[in-house]
Protein backbone atom coordinates (compact mmCIF):
# COMPACT_ATOMS: atom_id res chain seq x y z
CA UNK A 1 0.00 0.00 0.00
CA UNK A 2 1.73 3.42 -1.36
CA UNK A 3 1.43 6.40 0.67
CA UNK A 4 -0.72 9.04 -0.66
CA UNK A 5 0.21 11.91 -2.35
CA UNK A 6 0.84 15.46 -1.12
CA UNK A 7 2.73 18.71 -1.87
CA UNK A 8 5.56 18.67 0.40
CA UNK A 9 4.83 22.16 1.23
CA UNK A 10 2.73 24.78 0.97
CA UNK A 11 2.00 28.77 2.09
CA UNK A 12 -0.08 31.72 2.34
CA UNK A 13 -0.22 35.12 3.89
CA UNK A 14 -2.81 35.86 6.98
CA UNK A 15 -6.21 35.89 6.05
CA UNK A 16 -5.46 34.21 2.66
CA UNK A 17 -6.85 30.35 1.82
CA UNK A 18 -4.90 27.44 0.90
CA UNK A 19 -5.74 24.08 -0.41
CA UNK A 20 -4.12 20.97 0.51
CA UNK A 21 -4.59 18.19 -1.93
CA UNK A 22 -4.08 14.66 -1.15
CA UNK A 23 -3.87 12.16 -4.09
CA UNK A 24 -4.51 8.34 -3.63
CA UNK A 25 -6.64 5.50 -6.01
CA UNK A 26 -9.57 3.77 -6.55
CA UNK A 27 -8.33 1.40 -3.18
CA UNK A 28 -8.47 3.80 -1.07
CA UNK A 29 -9.55 7.41 -1.57
CA UNK A 30 -11.70 6.52 -4.58
CA UNK A 31 -12.97 3.65 -2.93
CA UNK A 32 -14.16 5.08 0.57
CA UNK A 33 -15.66 8.39 1.89
CA UNK A 34 -13.38 7.84 4.61
CA UNK A 35 -11.06 10.37 4.09
CA UNK A 36 -9.65 12.21 7.81
CA UNK A 37 -6.98 14.88 7.58
CA UNK A 38 -4.67 15.38 11.35
CA UNK A 39 -3.27 19.13 12.13
CA UNK A 40 0.56 18.18 13.73
CA UNK A 41 2.86 20.81 15.33
CA UNK A 42 6.45 20.43 16.03
CA UNK A 43 6.98 18.17 18.82
CA UNK A 44 3.12 17.25 19.48
CA UNK A 45 1.00 14.35 18.94
CA UNK A 46 -1.10 14.79 15.89
CA UNK A 47 -4.72 15.93 15.94
CA UNK A 48 -7.68 15.19 13.75
CA UNK A 49 -9.19 18.08 12.11
CA UNK A 50 -11.57 16.63 8.84
CA UNK A 51 -12.78 13.37 9.07
CA UNK A 52 -15.38 11.39 6.41
CA UNK A 53 -14.14 13.60 3.89
CA UNK A 54 -15.36 16.90 5.20
CA UNK A 55 -16.94 16.30 8.33
CA UNK A 56 -15.48 18.48 11.19
CA UNK A 57 -15.47 17.30 15.28
CA UNK A 58 -16.82 20.06 17.65
CA UNK A 59 -13.79 22.75 18.38
CA UNK A 60 -12.49 22.85 15.00
CA UNK A 61 -13.27 25.94 13.49
CA UNK A 62 -15.00 26.19 10.22
CA UNK A 63 -11.94 27.93 8.34
CA UNK A 64 -11.14 24.13 7.66
CA UNK A 65 -13.32 22.43 5.26
CA UNK A 66 -12.58 19.20 3.59
CA UNK A 67 -13.89 17.81 0.30
CA UNK A 68 -13.34 14.65 -2.55
CA UNK A 69 -13.34 14.26 -6.07
CA UNK A 70 -12.36 10.83 -7.67
CA UNK A 71 -8.81 9.62 -5.95
CA UNK A 72 -8.18 13.66 -4.78
CA UNK A 73 -9.53 14.67 -1.20
CA UNK A 74 -8.47 18.54 -0.62
CA UNK A 75 -8.21 20.17 2.61
CA UNK A 76 -9.04 23.75 2.62
CA UNK A 77 -8.32 26.50 5.28
CA UNK A 78 -9.86 29.47 5.13
CA UNK A 79 -8.87 32.87 7.00
CA UNK A 80 -5.37 32.04 7.62
CA UNK A 81 -4.13 32.21 11.30
CA UNK A 82 -0.65 32.05 12.38
CA UNK A 83 -1.27 28.96 14.45
CA UNK A 84 -2.53 27.35 11.93
CA UNK A 85 1.10 26.98 10.45
CA UNK A 86 1.84 23.00 10.72
CA UNK A 87 2.45 19.74 9.07
CA UNK A 88 -0.62 18.27 7.73
CA UNK A 89 -1.72 14.71 7.07
CA UNK A 90 -4.52 12.81 4.87
CA UNK A 91 -5.46 9.70 5.54
CA UNK A 92 -7.61 7.30 4.17
CA UNK A 93 -9.26 3.89 4.44
CA UNK A 94 -8.48 1.26 2.18
CA UNK A 95 -10.19 -1.84 3.32
CA UNK A 96 -8.84 -3.39 6.46
CA UNK A 97 -5.98 -0.62 6.81
CA UNK A 98 -5.30 2.86 6.48
CA UNK A 99 -2.68 4.87 4.67
CA UNK A 100 -1.36 7.89 5.24
CA UNK A 101 -0.17 10.79 2.93
CA UNK A 102 3.59 12.02 3.12
CA UNK A 103 2.29 15.53 5.12
CA UNK A 104 2.20 19.00 3.93
CA UNK A 105 4.15 21.35 5.95
CA UNK A 106 2.01 24.72 5.59
CA UNK A 107 4.01 28.27 6.45
CA UNK A 108 1.70 31.26 7.11
CA UNK A 109 4.02 34.12 5.64
CA UNK B 1 -11.82 11.96 29.75
CA UNK B 2 -10.38 10.01 26.94
CA UNK B 3 -6.53 9.30 26.96
CA UNK B 4 -4.16 7.09 25.64
CA UNK B 5 -0.68 7.92 27.65
CA UNK B 6 2.31 5.55 26.54
CA UNK B 7 5.14 4.54 27.99
CA UNK B 8 8.64 6.32 28.23
CA UNK B 9 11.21 6.64 25.73
CA UNK B 10 13.64 3.62 25.44
CA UNK B 11 17.32 3.91 24.49
CA UNK B 12 18.39 -0.29 22.91
CA UNK B 13 21.30 -1.49 21.02
CA UNK B 14 20.76 -3.20 17.54
CA UNK B 15 18.97 -6.60 18.18
CA UNK B 16 17.48 -6.17 21.38
CA UNK B 17 14.04 -6.76 21.57
CA UNK B 18 11.74 -4.08 22.98
CA UNK B 19 7.58 -3.85 24.15
CA UNK B 20 5.81 -0.34 24.46
CA UNK B 21 2.78 0.06 25.45
CA UNK B 22 -0.26 2.71 25.25
CA UNK B 23 -2.75 2.55 28.69
CA UNK B 24 -6.16 3.31 27.99
CA UNK B 25 -8.72 5.22 30.27
CA UNK B 26 -12.04 7.03 30.25
CA UNK B 27 -13.68 5.11 27.78
CA UNK B 28 -14.31 1.55 27.46
CA UNK B 29 -11.05 -0.31 26.07
CA UNK B 30 -12.34 -3.36 24.49
CA UNK B 31 -14.53 -1.46 22.54
CA UNK B 32 -12.33 0.41 20.44
CA UNK B 33 -9.69 -0.58 18.01
CA UNK B 34 -6.41 0.78 18.83
CA UNK B 35 -3.91 1.60 16.29
CA UNK B 36 -0.04 2.21 16.11
CA UNK B 37 2.19 4.90 14.00
CA UNK B 38 5.41 5.40 13.30
CA UNK B 39 6.82 8.83 12.77
CA UNK B 40 10.75 8.43 11.60
CA UNK B 41 12.74 11.37 12.14
CA UNK B 42 12.12 14.47 10.62
CA UNK B 43 9.41 12.41 8.50
CA UNK B 44 5.70 11.40 7.97
CA UNK B 45 3.44 9.46 9.97
CA UNK B 46 3.32 5.47 8.59
CA UNK B 47 0.29 3.47 9.90
CA UNK B 48 2.04 -0.13 10.88
CA UNK B 49 -1.69 -1.73 12.25
CA UNK B 50 -4.27 -2.25 14.31
CA UNK B 51 -5.89 -4.10 17.25
CA UNK B 52 -9.42 -4.81 17.96
CA UNK B 53 -8.80 -5.58 22.18
CA UNK B 54 -12.30 -6.80 22.74
CA UNK B 55 -11.30 -9.99 20.59
CA UNK B 56 -7.43 -9.88 19.64
CA UNK B 57 -8.16 -8.95 15.90
CA UNK B 58 -5.29 -7.54 14.36
CA UNK B 59 -4.26 -6.29 11.05
CA UNK B 60 -1.27 -5.06 9.80
CA UNK B 61 0.46 -2.80 7.07
CA UNK B 62 2.25 -5.28 4.83
CA UNK B 63 4.76 -2.68 5.31
CA UNK B 64 5.73 -3.97 9.26
CA UNK B 65 3.63 -7.72 8.80
CA UNK B 66 6.63 -9.69 10.08
CA UNK B 67 8.33 -7.03 11.40
CA UNK B 68 6.36 -5.79 14.87
CA UNK B 69 3.55 -7.40 17.03
CA UNK B 70 0.97 -5.97 18.43
CA UNK B 71 -1.12 -7.01 21.37
CA UNK B 72 -3.18 -6.06 24.19
CA UNK B 73 -4.28 -6.80 27.94
CA UNK B 74 -7.72 -5.59 28.08
CA UNK B 75 -7.15 -6.54 32.19
CA UNK B 76 -5.02 -3.75 32.39
CA UNK B 77 -6.64 -1.70 29.03
CA UNK B 78 -3.03 -1.62 27.60
CA UNK B 79 -2.32 -2.23 23.91
CA UNK B 80 1.08 -2.92 23.00
CA UNK B 81 3.76 -2.54 20.20
CA UNK B 82 6.98 -5.01 20.36
CA UNK B 83 9.94 -6.32 18.38
CA UNK B 84 11.97 -9.20 18.55
CA UNK B 85 15.44 -7.81 17.42
CA UNK B 86 15.39 -4.19 16.35
CA UNK B 87 17.04 -2.24 13.93
CA UNK B 88 18.80 1.48 13.49
CA UNK B 89 16.34 1.84 11.10
CA UNK B 90 13.65 1.51 13.72
CA UNK B 91 14.38 4.73 15.41
CA UNK B 92 11.66 6.79 15.54
CA UNK B 93 8.56 8.47 17.56
CA UNK B 94 5.89 5.62 18.01
CA UNK B 95 2.19 6.92 18.48
CA UNK B 96 -0.96 4.67 19.48
CA UNK B 97 -4.15 6.07 18.44
CA UNK B 98 -7.88 5.03 19.48
CA UNK B 99 -10.52 4.21 16.28
CA UNK B 100 -13.56 6.24 16.05
CA UNK B 101 -15.61 4.87 13.30
CA UNK B 102 -13.07 5.24 10.61
CA UNK B 103 -10.86 7.96 12.31
CA UNK B 104 -8.49 8.15 14.86
CA UNK B 105 -9.68 10.74 17.51
CA UNK B 106 -7.22 10.44 20.70
CA UNK B 107 -3.68 10.16 20.47
CA UNK B 108 -1.09 8.79 22.90
CA UNK B 109 1.41 11.34 23.48
CA UNK B 110 4.37 9.12 21.52
CA UNK B 111 7.33 7.30 23.04
CA UNK B 112 10.84 7.54 21.72
CA UNK B 113 12.79 4.61 20.29
CA UNK B 114 16.16 5.32 19.78
CA UNK B 115 18.59 2.35 18.21
CA UNK B 116 22.14 2.75 18.54
CA UNK B 117 25.57 0.57 19.04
Amino acid sequence: QSALTQPRSVSGSPGQSVTISCTGTSSDIGGYNYVSWYQQHPGKAPKFMIYDVSKRPSGVPDRFSGSKSGNTASLTISGLQAEDEADYYCCSYAGSLWVFGGGTKLTVL
Amino acid sequence: EVQLVQSGAEVKKPGDSLKISCKGSGYSFTSYWIGWVRQMPGKGLEWMGIIYPGDSDTRYSPSFQGQVTISADTSISTAYLQWSSLKASDTAMYYCARRSNYLFDYWGQGTLVTVSS
